[in-house]
């Protein structure tokens, strides 16, 4: 059980698009979603938590504007880094919660802006 | 601002060794999960201690959470090269907050 899927895996865009990645809880409906980003060997920074229905809360210095999260339903949350530049490059990963203190983690996103 | 101070940041060791990493702080968590996480993947929740002086078990892996519930701990008996990972706990804070804090990780690197 817990079980939480991202898609893509990885992928490559080039600058100035948009990309969108998905976060599914696939075994249980998760009220929170929790959206990380993860620099090489580095521990994970938080990035924003959505609740299903809500808007989303970011933490301090990521702009809202550039990372769009969507909580369109209890097991489905979507992260959209809108313009994207090479610095935007990273590891992002999405987790989900029940409504326990537990997050579950999916497998990660590599994104590569060129 | 809660902190966890996870300590080492890097490990290597030879098989069969033991090892303990540790992770501290002056606030007080409601429980604390111990993750590990492979190159190109997810964190992978190993286990959840939420009774101050709680002791887990998983195998070859023990956890401990302090008596305070300020500090927990890990220790690995005849540590495999599978162990091999990064290792992060992670702290729920008292008062409901549904975010965790991390620590920096550890990273092991355990040799055949």
């Amino acid at each position: 059980g817990a079980v939480v899927s991202q898609h893509p895996s990885w992928v490559i865009c080039k600058s100035g698009t948009s990309v969108k990645i998905e976060c599914r809880s696939l075994d249980f409906q998760a009220t929170t979603m929790f959206w990380y980003r993860q620099f090489p060997k580095q521990s994970l920074m938080l990035m924003a938590t959505s609740n299903e229905g809500s808007k989303a809360t970011y933490e301090q210095g990521v702009e809202k504007d550039k990372f769009l999260i969507n909580h369109a339903s209890l097991t489905l949350s979507t992260l959209t880094v809108t313009s994207a530049h090479p610095e935007d490059s990273s590891f992002y990963i999405c987790s989900a919660a029940d409504r326990g203190y537990e997050q579950y983690f999916g497998p990660g996103t590599r994104l590569t802006v060129t | 601002t809660q902190l966890l101070e996870q300590s080492p940041q890097f490990l290597s060791i030879q098989e069969g060794e033991n090892l303990t990493v540790y992770c501290n702080s002056s606030s007080v968590f409601s429980s604390l999960q111990w993750y590990r996480q492979e190159p190109g993947e997810g964190p992978v929740l190993l286990v959840t201690v939420v009774t101050g002086g709680e002791v887990k078990k998983l195998k070859r892996l023990t956890f401990q959470f302090g008596d305070a519930r300020k500090d927990s701990s890990l220790h690995i008996t005849a540590a495999q090269p599978g162990d091999t990972g990064l290792y992060l706990c992670a702290g729920a804070p008292q008062g409901g907050s549904e975010k965790l804090v991390f620590g920096k990780g550890t990273k092991l690197t355990v040799n055949p």
